[in-house]
Protein backbone atom coordinates (compact mmCIF):
# COMPACT_ATOMS: atom_id res chain seq x y z
CA UNK A 1 0.00 0.00 0.00
CA UNK A 2 0.95 3.85 -0.57
CA UNK A 3 1.78 5.78 1.88
CA UNK A 4 2.88 9.70 1.80
CA UNK A 5 4.50 12.49 4.23
CA UNK A 6 4.16 15.90 4.46
CA UNK A 7 7.15 16.85 6.56
CA UNK A 8 6.00 20.01 7.70
CA UNK A 9 2.84 20.49 9.93
CA UNK A 10 2.55 23.99 10.21
CA UNK A 11 4.62 27.00 7.97
CA UNK A 12 4.26 30.71 8.79
CA UNK A 13 5.53 33.42 6.14
CA UNK A 14 4.87 36.44 5.72
CA UNK A 15 3.87 37.90 2.26
CA UNK A 16 5.88 37.92 -0.64
CA UNK A 17 8.31 35.29 1.16
CA UNK A 18 8.94 32.08 -0.99
CA UNK A 19 6.97 28.74 0.06
CA UNK A 20 7.97 25.32 -0.57
CA UNK A 21 5.89 22.13 1.08
CA UNK A 22 7.70 18.90 1.38
CA UNK A 23 4.93 15.74 -0.59
CA UNK A 24 7.48 12.12 -0.12
CA UNK A 25 5.18 9.10 -0.97
CA UNK A 26 6.37 5.50 -0.85
CA UNK A 27 5.26 3.06 -3.58
CA UNK A 28 6.47 0.51 -5.84
CA UNK A 29 5.05 1.59 -8.83
CA UNK A 30 3.70 4.71 -11.34
CA UNK A 31 1.91 7.09 -9.40
CA UNK A 32 -0.37 10.07 -10.00
CA UNK A 33 0.34 12.79 -7.92
CA UNK A 34 -2.06 15.60 -6.16
CA UNK A 35 -1.68 19.02 -4.53
CA UNK A 36 -4.89 20.16 -3.07
CA UNK A 37 -6.17 22.95 -0.92
CA UNK A 38 -8.67 23.76 1.56
CA UNK A 39 -9.18 27.19 2.22
CA UNK A 40 -10.53 28.28 5.95
CA UNK A 41 -14.41 27.13 5.90
CA UNK A 42 -14.49 25.58 2.41
CA UNK A 43 -14.48 22.05 0.48
CA UNK A 44 -11.17 20.93 -1.06
CA UNK A 45 -10.05 21.90 -4.17
CA UNK A 46 -7.57 20.67 -6.72
CA UNK A 47 -4.11 22.86 -6.98
CA UNK A 48 -2.31 20.75 -9.57
CA UNK A 49 -1.65 17.46 -10.44
CA UNK A 50 0.52 15.40 -12.58
CA UNK A 51 -0.08 12.47 -14.29
CA UNK A 52 2.94 11.62 -16.71
CA UNK A 53 5.17 13.85 -19.57
CA UNK A 54 7.31 17.18 -17.93
CA UNK A 55 7.85 16.53 -14.44
CA UNK A 56 7.52 20.62 -13.41
CA UNK A 57 3.74 20.84 -13.35
CA UNK A 58 2.07 24.33 -12.98
CA UNK A 59 -1.28 24.84 -11.29
CA UNK A 60 -3.98 27.75 -10.61
CA UNK A 61 -2.44 30.79 -8.35
CA UNK A 62 1.07 30.53 -9.47
CA UNK A 63 1.50 26.94 -7.78
CA UNK A 64 4.04 24.72 -9.10
CA UNK A 65 5.68 21.50 -7.94
CA UNK A 66 8.02 19.78 -9.13
CA UNK A 67 7.82 15.37 -9.18
CA UNK A 68 11.29 13.89 -8.60
CA UNK A 69 11.45 10.23 -9.07
CA UNK A 70 14.16 9.29 -7.92
CA UNK A 71 13.15 11.00 -4.51
CA UNK A 72 9.88 10.28 -4.72
CA UNK A 73 8.83 13.63 -3.97
CA UNK A 74 6.86 16.01 -5.47
CA UNK A 75 6.97 19.42 -3.16
CA UNK A 76 4.77 22.46 -4.20
CA UNK A 77 6.52 25.76 -4.51
CA UNK A 78 5.46 29.35 -5.02
CA UNK A 79 7.94 31.93 -5.50
CA UNK A 80 5.96 34.62 -3.77
CA UNK A 81 2.77 33.90 -1.19
CA UNK A 82 0.05 35.85 -0.44
CA UNK A 83 -2.58 36.76 2.65
CA UNK A 84 -4.96 34.89 0.31
CA UNK A 85 -2.67 31.47 0.52
CA UNK A 86 -3.42 30.88 4.07
CA UNK A 87 -5.12 27.34 3.84
CA UNK A 88 -4.55 23.57 4.03
CA UNK A 89 -2.34 21.86 1.65
CA UNK A 90 -2.57 18.21 0.94
CA UNK A 91 -0.80 15.42 -0.72
CA UNK A 92 -2.02 12.69 -2.11
CA UNK A 93 -0.98 9.95 -4.32
CA UNK A 94 -3.09 7.20 -6.55
CA UNK A 95 -1.19 4.47 -8.23
CA UNK A 96 -1.99 4.37 -11.51
CA UNK A 97 -4.65 1.89 -13.01
CA UNK A 98 -7.57 2.92 -10.90
CA UNK A 99 -6.50 2.99 -7.33
CA UNK A 100 -7.48 4.76 -4.09
CA UNK A 101 -5.94 8.29 -3.32
CA UNK A 102 -4.45 8.19 -0.37
CA UNK A 103 -3.49 11.93 1.41
CA UNK A 104 -1.23 13.48 3.42
CA UNK A 105 -1.44 14.42 6.99
CA UNK A 106 -1.33 17.97 5.45
CA UNK A 107 0.10 21.26 6.24
CA UNK A 108 -1.07 24.39 7.34
CA UNK A 109 0.29 27.74 5.72
CA UNK A 110 -0.29 30.68 7.19
CA UNK A 111 0.31 33.87 5.87
CA UNK A 112 1.40 36.97 8.09
CA UNK A 113 0.11 40.48 6.07
CA UNK B 1 -3.95 11.80 15.89
CA UNK B 2 -7.89 11.96 14.80
CA UNK B 3 -9.00 9.35 12.76
CA UNK B 4 -11.61 8.41 10.46
CA UNK B 5 -13.05 5.11 9.72
CA UNK B 6 -14.98 4.06 6.28
CA UNK B 7 -16.65 1.25 5.68
CA UNK B 8 -16.58 -0.97 3.72
CA UNK B 9 -13.16 -0.86 1.92
CA UNK B 10 -14.45 -2.47 -0.98
CA UNK B 11 -17.97 -3.55 -2.06
CA UNK B 12 -19.16 -5.28 -4.89
CA UNK B 13 -22.74 -5.68 -5.95
CA UNK B 14 -25.38 -6.46 -8.35
CA UNK B 15 -27.14 -3.38 -10.98
CA UNK B 16 -30.32 -2.04 -8.97
CA UNK B 17 -28.93 -2.99 -5.12
CA UNK B 18 -28.72 -0.26 -2.61
CA UNK B 19 -25.63 0.28 -1.42
CA UNK B 20 -24.76 2.37 1.94
CA UNK B 21 -21.13 3.80 3.16
CA UNK B 22 -20.22 4.77 6.38
CA UNK B 23 -18.11 7.51 7.56
CA UNK B 24 -17.35 7.77 11.30
CA UNK B 25 -14.88 9.67 13.49
CA UNK B 26 -13.28 8.01 15.79
CA UNK B 27 -11.93 10.61 18.35
CA UNK B 28 -13.39 13.86 17.71
CA UNK B 29 -16.89 15.17 16.77
CA UNK B 30 -17.21 15.84 13.21
CA UNK B 31 -19.35 19.00 12.65
CA UNK B 32 -19.05 18.93 8.75
CA UNK B 33 -18.09 15.71 6.74
CA UNK B 34 -17.76 15.84 3.04
CA UNK B 35 -18.65 12.93 0.23
CA UNK B 36 -16.03 12.87 -2.84
CA UNK B 37 -15.60 11.04 -5.87
CA UNK B 38 -13.11 9.45 -7.52
CA UNK B 39 -13.37 8.36 -11.30
CA UNK B 40 -9.99 6.59 -12.15
CA UNK B 41 -7.19 8.65 -13.48
CA UNK B 42 -8.95 12.00 -11.99
CA UNK B 43 -9.10 14.33 -8.97
CA UNK B 44 -11.49 13.91 -6.46
CA UNK B 45 -14.80 15.81 -6.93
CA UNK B 46 -16.74 17.29 -4.51
CA UNK B 47 -20.59 15.05 -4.21
CA UNK B 48 -22.10 17.14 -1.14
CA UNK B 49 -21.21 18.69 2.25
CA UNK B 50 -23.15 17.27 4.96
CA UNK B 51 -23.51 19.33 8.96
CA UNK B 52 -24.91 17.09 11.59
CA UNK B 53 -28.04 17.75 12.20
CA UNK B 54 -29.25 19.54 8.39
CA UNK B 55 -30.04 18.83 5.12
CA UNK B 56 -26.92 17.78 3.10
CA UNK B 57 -25.65 20.28 0.45
CA UNK B 58 -25.32 18.93 -2.63
CA UNK B 59 -22.55 20.23 -5.56
CA UNK B 60 -24.23 20.90 -8.91
CA UNK B 61 -24.77 18.02 -11.22
CA UNK B 62 -24.65 15.68 -8.57
CA UNK B 63 -28.30 13.31 -7.70
CA UNK B 64 -30.13 14.00 -4.48
CA UNK B 65 -32.42 10.87 -4.83
CA UNK B 66 -29.22 9.18 -5.81
CA UNK B 67 -26.89 9.62 -3.43
CA UNK B 68 -28.29 9.69 -0.07
CA UNK B 69 -26.74 11.58 2.87
CA UNK B 70 -27.43 11.23 6.50
CA UNK B 71 -25.86 12.76 9.19
CA UNK B 72 -27.44 11.94 12.11
CA UNK B 73 -24.78 12.41 14.97
CA UNK B 74 -21.37 14.06 15.52
CA UNK B 75 -19.44 11.17 14.51
CA UNK B 76 -21.91 9.16 12.01
CA UNK B 77 -22.56 10.17 8.30
CA UNK B 78 -23.67 7.62 5.94
CA UNK B 79 -24.33 8.09 2.16
CA UNK B 80 -26.06 5.56 0.42
CA UNK B 81 -26.16 4.66 -3.41
CA UNK B 82 -29.66 4.16 -4.43
CA UNK B 83 -30.35 1.48 -7.21
CA UNK B 84 -26.62 1.36 -8.35
CA UNK B 85 -25.81 1.21 -11.65
CA UNK B 86 -22.34 0.22 -13.24
CA UNK B 87 -21.68 3.56 -14.18
CA UNK B 88 -21.62 4.15 -10.09
CA UNK B 89 -18.77 2.04 -9.89
CA UNK B 90 -16.19 4.46 -8.49
CA UNK B 91 -14.30 5.44 -5.37
CA UNK B 92 -16.05 7.42 -2.71
CA UNK B 93 -13.90 9.16 -0.04
CA UNK B 94 -15.41 11.32 3.32
CA UNK B 95 -13.55 13.33 5.03
CA UNK B 96 -14.55 14.90 8.33
CA UNK B 97 -13.67 17.61 10.70
CA UNK B 98 -14.86 19.72 13.55
CA UNK B 99 -14.91 23.54 13.37
CA UNK B 100 -11.69 25.18 12.83
CA UNK B 101 -9.60 22.15 12.86
CA UNK B 102 -7.86 20.35 9.94
CA UNK B 103 -9.64 17.77 8.15
CA UNK B 104 -9.38 13.93 8.10
CA UNK B 105 -10.10 11.62 5.23
CA UNK B 106 -11.48 8.07 5.14
CA UNK B 107 -9.73 5.52 3.62
CA UNK B 108 -12.33 5.08 0.88
CA UNK B 109 -15.11 2.98 -0.33
CA UNK B 110 -14.36 0.99 -3.81
CA UNK B 111 -17.47 0.59 -5.09
CA UNK B 112 -17.71 -2.17 -8.04
CA UNK B 113 -21.48 -2.52 -9.63
CA UNK B 114 -21.92 -5.67 -11.56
Amino acid sequence: AQSVSQHNHHVILSEAASLELGCNYSYGGTVNLFWYVQYPGQHLQLLLKYFSGDPLVKGIKGFEAEFIKSKFSFNLRKPSVQWSDTAEYFCAVTPKGAGKSTFGDGTTLTVKP
Amino acid sequence: GAVVSQHPSWVICKSGTSVKIECRSLDFQATTMFWYRQFPKQSLMLMATSNEGSKATYEQGVEKDKFLINHASLTLSTLTVTSAHPEDSSFYICSARDSGTPQHFGDGTRLSIL
